[in-house]
């Protein structure tokens, strides 16, 4: 069976440092990878998505940027992270064919001091 | 407009009651439908998917979907205290074979005793 693991799970970090997110799907080949942030309170919003190695789509521009270096592997980064960045950060894969729901990582809580 | 919407709540039901919640889309080319649990703190997890007009049931879950007034809505029967959560309408873009899905902002439930 299909299993994706997100780490870490919580992480307090502070203005102007950087960020690295990892993502890794098992058990499934040629997955399409997507990062979302979750607000308080608020809905999802995906920020990246990757059908394939190198290959990444960027829905909104912001400090974050996102690499799929190997088939299974998906990494969220910042340079310099803001205040604003601060939310739940969701990782969620999918199979690449057209009716496959989105199963979800179990998140990390990024808290900017 | 928003592409999907759901009534943001809260709805309140008592223990053993049905409990309705309801999310419209916008695109009338959607053709796959989800719904997720999310707990307080948790990452979503799909409970429901439904692809074609009608109702379909799995345990106390039963997933409806009117395409032609673009309508989807789930129904939680003899509804128990460990439902109260947060329910997420997912709709698959039709548009991209990327798996994206636009979420509602979801219905948050609570299930009294």
């Amino acid at each position: 069976s299909q299993t994706i693991h997100q780490w870490p799970a919580t992480l307090v970090q502070p203005v102007g440092s950087p960020l690295s997110l990892e993502c890794t799907v098992e058990g499934t080949s040629n997955p399409n990878l997507y990062w979302y942030r979750q607000a308080a309170g608020r809905g999802l919003q995906l920020l990246f998505y990757s059908v394939g190695i190198g290959q990444i789509s960027s829905e909104v521009p912001q400090n974050l940027s996102a690499s799929r270096p190997q088939d299974r592997q998906f990494i969220l980064s910042s340079k310099k992270l803001l205040l604003s960045d601060s939310g739940f950060y969701l990782c969620a894969w999918s199979g690449d064919y057209s009716n496959q729901p989105q199963h979800f990582g179990d998140g990390t809580r990024l808290s900017i001091l | 407009q928003k592409e999907v919407e759901q009534n943001s709540g809260p709805l309140s039901v008592p223990e053993g009651a049905i409990a309705s919640l309801n999310c419209t889309y916008s695109d009338r080319g959607s053709q796959s439908f989800f719904w997720y649990r999310q707990y307080s703190g948790k990452s979503p997890e799909l409970i429901m998917f439904i692809y074609s007009n009608g109702d379909k049931e799995d345990g106390r879950f039963t997933a409806q979907l009117n395409k032609a007034s673009q309508y989807v809505s789930l129904l939680i029967r003899d509804s128990q205290p460990s439902d109260s959560a947060t329910y997420l309408c997912a709709v698959r873009d039709p548009n991209t074979n990327a798996g994206k899905s636009t979420f509602g902002d979801g219905t948050t439930l609570t299930v009294k005793p």
